[in-house]
């Protein structure tokens, strides 16, 4: 079965860190482009990062750059986020999401992140 | 950044009528455009992919069309499945973007 599978949301104070993991299966991890998708409570979707299949290249919204991370192992089919100085906006459920030309054909049923103290 | 303006952000429709969302992207993105559907609680579902191919499994009562920056989802007859918020995104140049969402409501 073809599956995202993402991990380790929960709560964490501001200025916290967290890591997710989204664990892939199905297909052939090493030749897809992968990314994090976030929403907010209410809100619409806002992609945040994505990674290269080889991992060599890496992108990010203004909106993380400097605070979070993206990483990938290829051995283990697994996508990472690492997440620093975290804050109130960025309480979001994140979503994995495989990349076939730019176009997310493939997503995690997503793992809540909640910012608050 | 590019920015992506979708409108409108609500939609009243009624079961079988022909639904239109627009979506305009600051610049050019080519073709470089796709669309998601959005169910309450679950993970987005790609519906059409690069402007105007419908991703596998996809009803072919959904359509896509683009005319220059200005990009639209077509729902030739609505399905009471269809009812949901649906966002664009554009993958022509990071950071990619999406528009703000169209909630389609039952009139």
């Amino acid at each position: 079965e073809v599956l995202l599978l993402e991990s380790g949301g929960g709560l964490v104070q501001p200025g916290g860190s967290l890591k997710l993991s989204c664990a892939a299966s199905g297909f052939t991890f090493t030749n897809s482009a992968m990314n994090w998708v976030r929403q907010a409570p209410g809100k619409g979707l806002e992609w945040v990062l994505g990674i290269s299949a080889s991992g060599a290249a890496t992108h990010y919204a203004g909106s993380v750059k400097g605070r979070f991370t993206i990483s990938r192992d290829n051995s283990k089919n697994i996508l990472y986020l690492q997440m620093d100085n975290l804050r109130a906006d960025d309480t979001a459920v994140y979503f994995c999401a495989k990349a076939r030309s730019g176009d997310l054909n493939l997503w995690g049923q997503g793992t809540l992140v909640t910012v608050s103290s | 950044d590019i920015q992506m303006t979708q409108s409108p952000s609500t939609l009243s429709a009624s079961v079988g009528d022909r639904v239109t969302i627009t979506c305009r992207a600051s610049q050019s993105i080519t073709s470089w455009l796709a669309w998601y559907q959005q169910k309450p609680g679950v993970a987005p579902n790609l519906l059409i992919y690069r402007t105007s191919n419908l991703e596998s499994g996809v009803p072919s009562r959904f359509s896509g069309s683009a005319s220059g920056t200005e990009f639209t989802l077509t729902i030739s007859s609505l399905q009471p499945d269809d009812f949901a918020t649906y966002y664009c995104q554009q993958y022509s140049s990071f950071p990619y973007t999406f528009g703000q969402g169209t909630k389609l409501e039952i009139k």
